[in-house]
């Protein structure tokens, strides 16, 4: 079973845009990470946010995360071609190992 | 300094032949995971490692072993491979449980 869902499962922007992502998850979670994906390659880490944060910035990625409503967001401002992939949320579990959860991802494309 | 390296990158298999998928990590990392991602499906937990010589089942370990001999290597083995493990395979490792994982470039593995 999946614990983050994403939303949208499809973005197009222009470039310059910001685009903006959600994931939504089911139960408590200790932290909620961000990674991303270009086409035919492994993921790559983003961000992390703990669950007694609520925002994050790194760069041109704004995260939020709001463990009331189980739900983070992810925005990246002023959107490149470059960033265009499929960005998952992650969440950890809650054995010792804290194995992560994908998500099914949402696929940006930034349109030049 | 590689990361995680996964070989090999492709594989055709036929119904019923065996395989072992190796992965290593430069990184003296204690935590390895593998993961299969399918399409619409995100990634999915094979089996992971906490350490030198322990492994753990993941979500959807059925069908597959795994063994960590040596702390920087991670074997994910196919006894008798069937259609339904056409997928890709990622291999990942981190410091610590609650820690950003990093990911190797996947092996595509067809099963005819």
């Amino acid at each position: 079973s999946q614990q983050g869902e994403e939303d949208p499962q499809a973005l197009s922007i222009q470039e310059g845009e910001n685009a903006t992502m959600n994931c939504s998850y089911k139960t408590s979670i200790n932290n909620l990470q961000w990674y991303r994906q270009n086409s035919g390659r492994g993921l790559v880490h983003l961000i992390l946010i703990r669950s007694n944060e609520r925002e994050k910035h790194s760069g041109r990625l704004r995260v939020t995360l709001d463990t009331s409503k189980k739900s983070s967001s992810l925005l990246i401002t002023a959107s490149r071609a470059a960033d265009t992939a499929s960005y998952f949320c992650a969440t950890d579990g809650s054995g010792s190992a804290r194995q992560l959860t994908f998500g099914s991802g949402t696929q940006l494309t930034v349109l030049p | 300094n590689a990361g995680v390296t996964q070989t090999p990158k492709f594989r055709v298999l036929k119904t019923g032949q065996s395989m072992t998928l190796l992965c290593a990590q430069d990184m003296n990392h204690e935590y390895m995971y593998w993961y299969r991602q399918d399409p619409g499906m995100g990634l999915r937990l094979i089996h992971y490692s906490v350490g030198e010589g322990t492994t753990a089942k993941g979500e959807v370990p059925d069908g597959y072993n795994v063994s960590r001999l040596k702390k920087q290597n991670f074997l994910l083995g196919l006894e008798s491979a069937a259609p339904s493990q056409t997928s890709v395979y990622f291999c990942a490792s981190s410091p610590k449980g609650d820690r950003p994982l990093g990911f190797g470039q996947g092996t595509r593995l067809t099963v005819v």
